[in-house]
């Protein structure tokens, strides 16, 4: 099946820094979306992108859909605590079924 | 916006005990509906998922069976748990009108299988 490769696996970083976070295919996605999952919680959906090149932003957070359609990245702005979680990048092509990445977990170091 | 609920939040059973985990959505009808596992620190696998009342698909074969008795209900069962079911399980909707990969996650039930 469809493989979604994020980088990194995991940040730390400290409050207020910038963050830059990417997945990755080998094949063409025709949405790419990102969430966010808070400790011992569901995923919620942040920023969803149907469109090739597509840039948007959510507050802090800012999603673009890769041009060549294989790849999405996400930024957050000047981090506070509550960024603390797991990062899904999520992709959805034709009639199959949403397939996530594999997260990368973000720390903030106080 | 859709409220999904799922219950228990919490459930440690033995070796070979049944299992059912439930899940209801509120604020949509005709959902697509989703039952996904997540291993620790893992991402999300795909279990099974339903797009009307009593129509499931598997996604992948395992020792879980799913049932949809209600447009809006969504029962994850086993007869037999295994160590290896072990995990966080989480319901999900769709937005009404099908997949367009904007989901709605339950919080999750934390089975722990001793």
């Amino acid at each position: 099946g469809q493989q979604l490769n994020q980088s990194p696996q995991s940040m730390f970083i400290q409050e207020g820094e910038d963050v830059s976070m990417n997945c990755t295919s080998s094949s063409i996605f025709n949405t790419w979306l990102w969430y966010k999952q808070d400790p011992g919680e569901g995923p919620v959906l942040l920023i969803a992108l149907y469109k090739a090149g597509e840039l948007t932003s959510n507050g802090r957070l800012t999603a673009q859909f890769g041009i060549t359609r294989k790849d999405s990245f996400l930024n957050i702005s000047a981090s506070i605590p509550s960024d603390v979680g797991i990062y899904f990048c999520a992709g959805l092509r034709g009639n199959e079924k949403l397939t996530f990445g594999t997260g990368t977990r973000l720390t903030i170091i106080p | 916006s859709q409220t999904i609920h799922q219950w228990p939040a919490t459930l440690v059973q033995p070796v070979g005990s049944p299992l059912s985990l439930e899940c209801t959505v509120e604020g949509t009808s005709n959902p697509n509906l989703y039952w996904y596992r997540q291993a620790a620190g893992r991402g999300l696998q795909l279990l099974f998922y339903s797009v009307g009342i009593g129509q499931i698909s598997s996604e992948v074969p395992q020792n879980l069976s799913a049932s949809r008795p209600q447009d809006r209900q969504f029962i994850l069962s086993s007869k037999k748990l295994l160590l290896s079911d072990s995990g966080f399980y989480l319901c999900a909707s769709s937005r009404a009108g099908g997949d367009t990969g904007e989901l709605f996650f339950g919080e999750g039930s934390r089975l722990t299988v001793l």
